[in-house]
């Protein structure tokens, strides 16, 4: 099974500011890798599938970078809807399990 | 639009089995490509994957929870249902179904809004 570690656990930061969060694959998922918003008592919303590739109505400040074990999920100006919990997940292998989460919160 | 909608028992007693019904609208599971899948989260922890269904019946389970769980559709009725055996306290989580971007396999791009099951005697 591949596992996907994300960092930080929490990234605390201020509206406006960038944010920058981390998923590590324990080996290479090709660009098969998706990032989803969490936000309180709400379901999962998909952000960016195959590792860059924006879903359907999110806005641009939300992007994905990497490929192979790396990958990064940059939201380039923190709106204040935007705190949330981040999951990557992977689909290049069974089972498509998900990242445990990096909480973005204001500082 | 796509929507789906999870319903089921809160509250079951552990060695019980869980049946989860998802009723979904604005998609076929008789259409190629398409796929429902299922995914928990338990209070204050980690989206885990649970189980997928496709268009072809084809079925994936977690390797963990695979004994224990049973995906089927109904496909006159836009409904998937998950039964779990043997249920735990450590079970207690949301239970969410979501619809699977064609072509990915295993994203998710709606949700359903997951319903709390609580596991205790």
């Amino acid at each position: 099974e591949i596992v996907l570690t994300q960092s930080p656990a929490t990234l605390s930061l201020s509206p406006g500011e960038r944010a920058t969060l981390s998923c590590r694959a324990s080996q290479s998922v090709s660009s098969y890798l998706a990032w989803y918003q969490q936000k309180p008592g709400q379901a999962p919303r998909l952000l960016i599938y195959d590792a860059s590739n924006r879903a359907t109505g999110i806005p641009a400040r939300f992007s994905g970078s990497g490929s192979g074990t790396d990958f990064t999920l940059t939201i380039s100006s923190l709106e204040p809807e935007d705190f949330a919990v981040y999951y990557c997940q992977q689909r290049s292998n069974w089972p498509p399990h998900f990242g445990p989460g990096t909480k973005v919160d204001i500082k | 639009q796509i929507t789906l909608k999870e319903s089921g028992p809160t509250l079951v007693k552990p060695t019980q089995t869980l049946t989860l019904t998802c009723t979904f609208s604005g998609f076929s599971l008789s259409t190629s490509g398409v796929g429902v899948g299922w995914i928990r989260q338990p209070p204050g922890k980690a989206l885990e994957w649970l189980a997928l269904i496709y268009w072809n019946d084809d079925k994936r389970y977690s390797p963990s929870l695979k004994s224990r769980l049973t995906i089927t559709k109904d496909t006159s009725k836009n409904q998937v249902v998950l039964t779990m055996t043997n249920m735990d306290p450590v079970d207690t989580a949301t239970y969410y179904c979501a619809h699977i971007v064609r072509g990915s396999r295993c994203y998710f791009d709606y949700w359903g809004q997951g319903t709390l099951v609580t596991v205790s005697s």
